[in-house]
């Protein structure tokens, strides 16, 4: 019950695409909801953050969408850039426990 | 230095080697944490210190010692590891220990277990 499933594994988009990546979990107690993002060589970073009191928050070009009812949130990175070429991590916890992370999705833009 | 440092950034021992690795955060936040990242699986979460304190250690194997002399310092021993041990061992830090505030990850040390 407290593991976070992410898919794709790996992802390929043109520059200027839009990039999904998808997570569903199944902890209903879960209340925060980040996602992480890696790039080679250096230790994942936070990029954007929700919690379930909203559908969606936006970032720049970064959105995360989420689905309370299907225990679902996904990140979309909209025109996509070579420069997000990095592995994304969602993760979730409630309040004072551990983060449970998902998988990984290593995105690749290609020019 | 700033943000969160880690050394080495990599490290090969034997099986009967002791070694340690050091992170230091220079963010003046009050909870450190090691986390383990092998490939294709999620962050494994090893220890949580706060304020010093360890407050939760993940049913980590005693082949594994952190150490915490202060807030910004933490440190994981390592003594007669398998190689299954071979991983990224990540160190982080947040403001407080509770797991919404924002981790603030270092680089890693990329450790391969002969």
């Amino acid at each position: 019950q407290q593991q976070v499933k992410q898919s794709p594994q790996s992802l390929i988009v043109q520059k200027g695409g839009i990039s999904i990546i998808n997570c569903a979990y199944e902890n209903t107690a879960f209340d925060y909801f980040p996602w992480y993002q890696q790039f080679p060589g250096k230790g994942p970073a936070l990029l954007i953050a929700i919690r379930p009191d909203v559908s969606e928050k936006k970032e720049g070009r970064f959105t995360i969408s989420f689905n309370k009812s299907a225990k679902q949130f996904s990140l979309h990175i909209m025109d996509s850039q070579p420069g997000d070429s990095a592995t994304y991590f969602c993760a979730a916890s409630t309040s004072g426990s551990r983060l449970t992370f998902g998988e990984g999705t290593q995105l690749t833009v290609n020019p | 230095e700033t943000g969160v440092t880690q050394t080495p950034r990599h490290l090969v021992m034997g099986m009967t080697n002791k070694k340690s690795l050091k992170c230091e955060q220079h963010l003046g936040h009050n909870a450190m944490y090691w986390y383990k990242q092998s490939a294709k699986k999620p962050l494994e979460l090893m220890f949580v210190y706060n304020f010093k304190e360890q407050t939760e250690n993940n049913s980590v194997p005693s082949r594994f010692s952190p150490e915490c002399p202060n807030s910004s310092h933490l440190f994981l021993h390592l003594h007669t590891l398998q190689p299954e041990d071979s991983a990224l061992y990540l160190c982080a830090s947040s403001r407080l220990a509770g797991f919404d505030n924002e981790q603030f990850f270092g680089p890693g040390t990329r450790l391969t277990v002969l």
